[in-house]
């Protein structure tokens, strides 16, 4: 398997513009989760979903932050309107799901973003 | 609800010599702990993780950490530490529900 694969790598875009991040979960897992990276914060989770559902989005910063899961083998991760505060490195994760969360995630390469 | 902290947010050391990377968790259930690693651009790599058994783990890399319930760590430990070892590791905790909870990191730094 490829592993999880994110794209675009990089992104530049002006404040006020949408952005949308994409991501394919490794075939089979049932957990996908959307992570943010900043050096002031750390690594925080957005969201995640289990079976193609948001199951906690309690992460998700202000509603200009929307996510979705139309079928097992694709998600998205929308910025709109863009700021400048966003800027910072999106990584998406899957793992296998099932009950008692003994199984890691596996991360894709991240989206850097960057919002002039 | 669930916490990870780990108190050093930079290390550095010389290579080949010992390094111990902290970790301590909160939680009032029974948790699975576990250790990743960030090369620079790179996204996040297992290192290795405790679920049940043993209180040692190792990873393929030399690395091992210790699960203490008593004192709620999970340490990250080397006996000899590499230049190629340089990255920055993230302590995370689960407790059943499948969302991982990270630490803030430590960047270990070796230098020759």
């Amino acid at each position: 398997d490829a592993g999880v694969i994110q794209s675009p790598r990089h992104e530049v875009t002006e404040m006020g513009q949408e952005v949308t991040l994409r991501c394919k979960p490794i075939s089979g897992h049932n957990s996908l989760f959307w992570y943010r990276q900043t050096m002031m914060r750390g690594l925080e989770l957005l969201i995640y979903f289990n079976n193609n559902v948001p199951i906690d989005d309690s992460g998700m910063p202000e509603d200009r932050f929307s996510a979705k899961m139309p079928n097992a083998s694709f998600s998205t991760l929308k910025i709109q309107p863009s700021e400048p505060r966003d800027s910072a490195v999106y990584f998406c994760a899957s793992n296998p799901g099932g009950a008692g969360g003994n199984t890691e995630a596996f991360f894709g390469q991240g989206t850097r973003l960057t919002v002039v | 609800a669930q916490s990870v902290t780990q108190l050093d947010s930079q290390v550095p050391v010389f290579e080949e010599a010992p390094v111990e990377l902290r970790c301590n968790y909160s939680s009032s259930v029974s948790v699975y702990l576990f250790w990743y690693v960030q090369y620079p651009n790179q996204g996040l790599q297992l290192l290795l993780k405790y679920l049940s058994g043993s209180t040692l783990v190792e990873s393929i890399n030399g690395f091992e950490a210790e699960f203490n319930k008593s004192q709620t760590s999970f340490h990250l430990r080397k006996p000899s530490v590499h230049i190629s070892d340089t990255a920055e590791y993230f302590c995370a905790v689960n407790t059943g529900f499948q969302k991982l909870v990270f630490g803030t990191g430590t960047r270990l730094l070796v230098s020759p």
